[in-house]
C-alpha cells in the first residue's frame, strides 16, 4: 500500500546513547518533512528535504542530523540523546498539491 | 507572534450536536493553505479538509465543513452531528505560499483542541 512508512514504532534510549528514525515513503514526491509534537505545543518542524541530496533546517534542528539518502528515504540521526528529545517523531510527505501524508509516528523515550 | 491560535485546549460535546472548533492564523503571505486534522488516541495524524486562500467557497467533506473568513483570518472546523468516534485531539494548520513541491510546503500547527463526545 501507498504511504508513508515509519521505523521503528517505539524506542527508550538512555541519555547519551545514538539512534536514527527511518523514513520511507513509496509516493515519488520529492518533499520529506520531519516534525517532532510535544504534550501542549502541536507539531514542530525539525527538518526538511525539498529533494534528494538536500536538507534544511526547521524550527526546532538542534540536536538532530538527517540524510535524504535518495528520494525514497530520510533519516533523522538523533548524535547524544537528550531528555528533551522525548516526544512523538512524525514524518511526513507532500503531493504535488500540497497535501501532506504523515507516517504513523515513532514514540521515542529518553531516560 | 503565534501563527496559528487554537484557543480552545478542551470541548465536552453531546452526541449527535454540531461542534465548531476554532482556529486563527496569521500571515502576510496572500497565498496559503489551512488545513485540519484528527490525532486520535491512537496517535496517527489523519487528514481532514483543506481550504487555499484563494478558494472562493468553503470547503466541506462529508461531516466536516471550514468556516473561512478571510477577513478576520480565521478558518473554523465544523463537524455536524457528532459521534463518538470524532472523540481526538484536532490539530489546524497552515502553509504559507503556494505550491512547488520543493520544500516550501512545510506545516505550522496549532497547539490543537481535544474533543470528547459525550454520549
Amino acid at each position: 500500500n501507498a504511504g508513508v512508512t515509519q521505523t521503528p514504532k517505539f524506542q527508550v534510549l538512555k541519555t547519551g546513547q545514538s539512534m536514527t528514525l527511518q523514513c520511507a515513503q513509496d509516493m515519488n514526491h520529492n518533499s520529506m518533512y520531519w516534525y517532532r509534537q510535544d504534550p501542549g505545543m502541536g507539531l514542530r518542524l525539525i527538518y526538511y528535504s525539498a529533494s534528494e541530496g538536500t536538507t534544511d533546517k526547521g524550527e526546532v534542528p538542534n540536536g538532530y542530523n538527517v540524510s535524504r539518502l535518495n528520494k525514497r528515504e530520510f533519516s533523522l540521526r538523533l548524535e547524544s540523546a537528550a531528555p528533551s528529545q522525548t516526544s512523538v517523531y512524525f514524518c511526513a510527505t507532500v503531493t504535488g498539491f500540497g497535501d501532506p501524508y504523515f507516517g504513523q509516528g515513532t514514540r521515542l523515550t529518553v531516560v | 507572534a503565534q501563527k496559528i491560535t487554537q484557543t480552545q485546549p478542551g470541548m465536552f460535546v453531546q452526541e449527535k450536536e454540531a461542534v465548531t472548533l476554532d482556529c486563527t492564523y496569521d500571515t502576510s503571505d496572500p497565498s496559503y493553505g489551512l488545513f485540519w486534522y484528527k490525532q486520535p488516541s491512537s496517535g496517527e495524524m489523519i487528514f481532514l479538509i483543506y481550504q487555499g486562500s484563494y478558494d472562493q467557497q468553503n470547503a466541506t467533506e462529508g461531516r466536516y465543513s471550514l468556516n473561512f473568513q478571510k477577513a478576520r483570518k480565521s478558518a473554523n472546523l465544523v463537524i455536524s452531528a457528532s459521534q463518538l468516534g470524532d472523540s481526538a485531539m484536532y490539530f489546524c494548520a497552515m502553509r504559507e505560499g503556494g505550491i512547488s513541491n520543493f520544500g516550501n510546503e512545510k506545516l505550522t500547527f496549532g497547539t490543537g483542541t481535544r474533543l470528547t463526545i459525550i454520549p
